[in-house]
């Protein structure tokens, strides 16, 4: 089945560093990928949209200035957390999406990423 | 708004007997609903899923039930397995918005108790 490798799976940085969040499709070709962030016990929370080779749709509330999210290729897509703090500490999860599979919508979904902000 | 809704945040059920997770949505829009399951520090796997055209899809110990009218679907485990023990997170999909986006409740987590 289809596999979306995320890394690190967990990070602890210092405030005002930035960290960078890659997230790969490993056996077929995402167009497009999605940037979650789940606070504890909340929903998880769609921070952007990206569609390889365009830029970024961010939702509204979203900075994209913070939140540098590159798709180049179709099977690489990275978030970098830019200038840290601790409010930024959440989990980030991405989601890969291979829309010739039907069943799921084939979403697929990263192991997910722990930042911590220190 | 939340237009996905999950309003139990937790559910205790004894191995063996049935697990119903419930979920309502508010957007007449989505048409097609997904049911994911998250352990800790995990991202979500795909569990199962239901297009609007029908009421009823099944899957093994897994069958989700759709009820337009209400804006209402429910999981139904049976029987729960203690492996089953995770949290349950409800989506919904609105394919005329063009960017099959998932609008996510906030999850309900569910114990089976051996």
């Amino acid at each position: 089945g289809a596999v979306v490798s995320q890394h690190p799976s967990w990070v602890i940085c210092k405030s005002g560093t930035s960290v960078k969040i890659e997230c790969r499709s490993l056996d077929f070709q995402a167009t497009t990928m999605f940037w979650y962030r789940q606070f504890p016990k909340q929903s998880l929370m769609l921070m952007a949209t990206s569609n390889e080779g365009s830029k970024a749709t961010y939702e509204q509330g979203v900075e994209k200035d913070k939140f540098l999210i590159n798709h180049a290729s179709l099977t690489l897509s990275t978030l970098t957390v830019t200038s840290a703090h601790p409010e930024d500490s959440s989990f980030y999860i991405c989601s890969a999406a291979n829309y010739g599979q039907g069943y799921n919508y084939g979403y697929t979904f990263g192991s997910g990423t722990r930042l911590t902000v220190v | 708004d939340q237009q996905v809704k999950q309003n139990s945040p937790s559910l205790s059920v004894q191995e063996g007997r049935i697990s119903i997770l419930n979920c309502d949505y508010t957007n007449s829009m989505f048409d097609y609903f997904l049911w994911y399951k998250k352990y800790p520090a995990e991202g979500p796997t795909f569990l199962i899923s239901i297009s609007s055209i029908k009421d009823k899809n099944e899957d093994g110990r897994f069958t989700v039930f759709l009820n337009k009218s209400a804006k209402h679907l429910s999981l139904h485990i049976v029987p729960s397995q203690p492996g089953d023990s995770a949290v349950y997170f409800c989506a919904a999909s609105d394919p005329g918005a063009g960017s099959y986006q998932l609008t996510f409740g906030k999850g309900t987590k569910l114990s089976v108790i051996p």
